[in-house]
């Protein structure tokens, strides 16, 4: 049962180019979200996907946008890219079972923005 | 949003055990309390999930009191590879949340 997928691993952008991280949920989980997080930080809740729709946003300007297929994959795209938005982009997948929920995390995508 | 306290960081040696208090004073009722642990450039791996009293899988327990505002995650005889950072998370209850990390406790285990 393969686990929570992310492309690319790493990626270097420059400021004010686009960027596109993808995710594949794990086997049977129908809702995806996503993270940022910098060094040192805790993860940052940027979004929730559930149903192709957005449920719920993290305090993240409109640069950040997403999309949930009927696969249950999901892209984050950040636009306008700033030398703050370098961190480590984590996407996390769950299903909730009477009520009760588990987020499980994938290994994430490295972004460096110079 | 349910706000979490955690110590920064911890020491142990090898083959003890850690016990890792997490404080929620603003827990709702519907929420859960989650716990991750994370190596450097890797995503979180969850551990234990638990809603009240006492929970235990294969690798660690958690205790929850009954007023639900701290839980304890306790990982049993650690070793060298348990050194990382550990994570609560508080507020995974079926869609209607933010979820909020802290920024976590850095447990090193000694030999």
């Amino acid at each position: 049962d393969a686990g929570v997928t992310q492309s690319p691993t790493h990626l270097i952008k420059t400021r004010g180019q686009q960027v596109t991280l993808r995710c594949s949920p794990k086997s049977g989980h129908d809702t995806v979200s996503w993270y940022q997080q910098a060094l040192g930080q805790g993860p940052q809740f940027i979004f929730q996907y559930y149903e192709e729709e957005e449920r719920q946003r993290g305090n993240f300007p409109d640069r950040f946008s997403g999309h949930q297929f009927p696969n249950y994959s999901s892209e984050l795209n950040v636009n306008a890219l700033l030398l703050g938005d370098s961190a480590l982009y984590l996407c996390a997948s769950s299903l909730v079972l009477a009520g009760e929920e588990t987020q499980y995390f994938g290994p994430g995508t490295r972004l460096l923005v110079l | 949003l349910a706000k979490t306290t955690q110590p920064i960081s911890m020491d142990s040696y090898e083959g003890q055990e850690v016990n890792i208090t997490c404080s929620h004073n603003n827990i709702a009722t519907n929420d859960y309390i989650t716990w991750y642990q994370q190596f450097p450039s890797q995503g979180p791996r969850f551990i234990i999930q638990g809603y009240k009293t006492k929970v235990t899988n294969e690798v660690a327990s958690l205790f929850i009191p009954a007023d639900r505002k701290s839980s304890t995650l306790s990982l049993p005889r650690v070793s060298l590879s348990d050194t990382a950072v550990y994570y609560c998370l508080v507020a995974l209850s079926g869609g209607s949340y933010i979820p909020t990390f802290g920024r976590g406790t850095s447990l090193i285990v000694h030999p």
